[in-house]
C-alpha cells in the first residue's frame, strides 16, 4: 500500500529556479528517502533523513522533514536542465523495515 | 554503472510463454528487491529476499515467481502472465534490508505482453 505522497505530480520551471516538491505521508516513521528516476533507468538515491532530524543538505539539494505534519520537502536549487526527472519520496512503516515509494513528481527543467 | 544489472533490457511475451528476469549486484549486499512500475502508478513492492531467505512476499500473484540461489542474485521467473502485468520490473539491493540504508536499482526490465 502506498505510504507517501508527492506533490505537485508534474512541475515545470526554467534552469537557475528553484524547484521544491512536497511528500506527505499518513503514518508515523522511522526514516524518509527520497529517490530520482530518469527517464528509462532506475532510481537513484538521494538523501536519507531520520525522523529525529529535520533538515538535511546534500550539495544544491535541501530536504525537510516535519513530523508533526508528516511531510517533507524537497528543495532543489539553481536547477539545471540535467535534474529534469522524476523524484520519488519512501518512507518506512514505524515497525516494519520495508520502504513504501510514492507516485513520484515530474520535474521538468527547460534550458 | 548503478552496481545492480538486469536482463533483458526488454521482453515482449505471450501470455503462454515462460521467461525470467534476472538482476545481479556487485556490491557485497545481503537483501535484494523486486519491484514494479507501472505508469503513474507508485512503485509497488513485490518480493524482499534477506541473506537468500524470503522475508516479504506482498500478495503477488503465483505467475511470478521469485528465486535468490545467492546474495548477488535474484531471479523473476516469470509464466502465463496478463496484459495487466506489462510494465518496467525493478530490482533493488541494499546492504542489510533494514529501512535506514539507501536502495541501488538497476535499470528495470521492460516488460510487455502480447
Amino acid at each position: 500500500s502506498q505510504q507517501g505522497e508527492e506533490d505537485p505530480q508534474a512541475l515545470s520551471i526554467q534552469e537557475g529556479e528553484n524547484a521544491t516538491m512536497n511528500c506527505s505521508y499518513k503514518t508515523s516513521i522511522n526514516n524518509l528517502q527520497w529517490y530520482r528516476q530518469n527517464s528509462g533507468r532506475g532510481l537513484v538515491h538521494l538523501i536519507l533523513i531520520r525522523s529525529n532530524e529535520r533538515e538535511k543538505h546534500s550539495g544544491r539539494l535541501r530536504v525537510t522533514l516535519d513530523t508533526s505534519k508528516k511531510s517533507s520537502s524537497l528543495l532543489i536549487t539553481a536547477s539545471r536542465a540535467a535534474d529534469t526527472a522524476s523524484y520519488f519520496c519512501a518512507t518506512d512503516l514505524h515497525n516494519n523495515n520495508d520502504m513504501r515509494f510514492g507516485a513520484g513528481t515530474r520535474l521538468t527543467v527547460k534550458p | 554503472e548503478t552496481g545492480v544489472t538486469q536482463t533483458p533490457r526488454h521482453l515482449v511475451m505471450g501470455m503462454t510463454n515462460k521467461k525470467s528476469l534476472k538482476c545481479e549486484q556487485h556490491l557485497g549486499h545481503n537483501a535484494m528487491y523486486w519491484y514494479k512500475q507501472s505508469a503513474k502508478k507508485p512503485l509497488e513492492l513485490m518480493f524482499v529476499y534477506s541473506l537468500e531467505e524470503r522475508v516479504e512476499n506482498n500478495s503477488v500473484p503465483s505467475r511470478f515467481s521469485p528465486e535468490c540461489p545467492n546474495s548477488s542474485h535474484l531471479f523473476l521467473h516469470l509464466h502465463t502472465l496478463q496484459p495487466e502485468d506489462s510494465a518496467l520490473y525493478l530490482c533493488a539491493s541494499s546492504q542489510d534490508g533494514v529501512s535506514n540504508q539507501p536502495q541501488h536499482f538497476g535499470d528495470g526490465t521492460r516488460l510487455s505482453i502480447l
